[in-house]
């Protein structure tokens, strides 16, 4: 079974820093996801990916597979983007295998 | 429209009650899960369905049945609850189940249930 670590649990920055999570993983997978559960729980799905980079407005998801790593990047931070960052992966069967999910970052930008 | 949604959005029962959770896509997805969040805000798969067929049965409780009447619902029954069983349940749907884990997901709100 896939262990998934994330890093930092915590992270408190002031408005306008670059952030960076981090989520590693044990064993091959299909593809990896970042998650963001809101305050009030709601969860949205930012991104899939399974090689290279992504980016999505202030927000870029790298992966490096031979590494099993990915970073979760937020430039121009702002108060807005509080909330738990979570990582999952994919095992390497694709649906079959579900997720598994790291215990989640949580982020707190204050103004 | 809401792409996901879950009822009820909060459950209150007594220990031993049997309840059921519904969830509904509009999506047109072929595969649809269940994930459970405990108090630690740890997120883990229960279940998954494609196409009204069983795919994923993870170490849950025989008390836990999921039911897919057709492939846009796939329903939670719980019997006998138990206080352990107190959580958040999210359902989710993605389009394929080859590529379930490779398709993004989309969540319901989620399900807080309080077993008294």
């Amino acid at each position: 079974k896939n262990e998934v670590e994330q890093s930092p649990q915590n992270l408190t920055a002031q408005e306008g820093e670059f952030i960076t999570i981090n989520c590693s993983y044990s064993v091959g997978i299909s593809a990896l996801h970042w998650l963001q559960q809101h305050p009030g729980g709601g969860i949205v799905s930012l991104f899939m990916l399974s090689s290279g980079k992504k980016k999505h407005g202030r927000l870029i998801a790298t992966i490096n597979i031979q590494e099993k790593h990915s970073s979760l990047h937020i430039t121009a931070s702002h108060p807005r983007d509080s909330a738990v960052y979570i990582c999952a992966v994919g095992g390497p069967g694709g649906g079959a295998d579900g997720l598994t999910f790291g215990k989640g970052t949580h982020l707190i930008i204050q103004p | 429209d809401t792409a996901v949604s879950q009822t009820p959005k909060y459950l209150v029962t007594q220990m031993g009650n049997d309840k059921s959770i519904k969830c509904e896509q509009n999506l047109g997805h072929d595969t649809m899960y269940w994930y459970k969040q405990d108090s630690k805000k740890f997120l883990k798969i229960m279940f998954s369905y494609n196409n009204k067929e069983l795919i994923i049965n993870e170490t849950v409780p025989n008390r836990f049945s999921p039911k897919s009447p057709d492939k846009a619902h796939l329903n939670l029954h719980i019997n006998s609850l138990e206080l352990g069983d107190s959580a958040v349940y999210f359902c989710a749907s993605s389009q394929d189940w080859r590529g379930g884990a490779w398709e993004t997901q989309y969540f319901g709100p989620g399900t807080r249930l309080l077993v008294l």
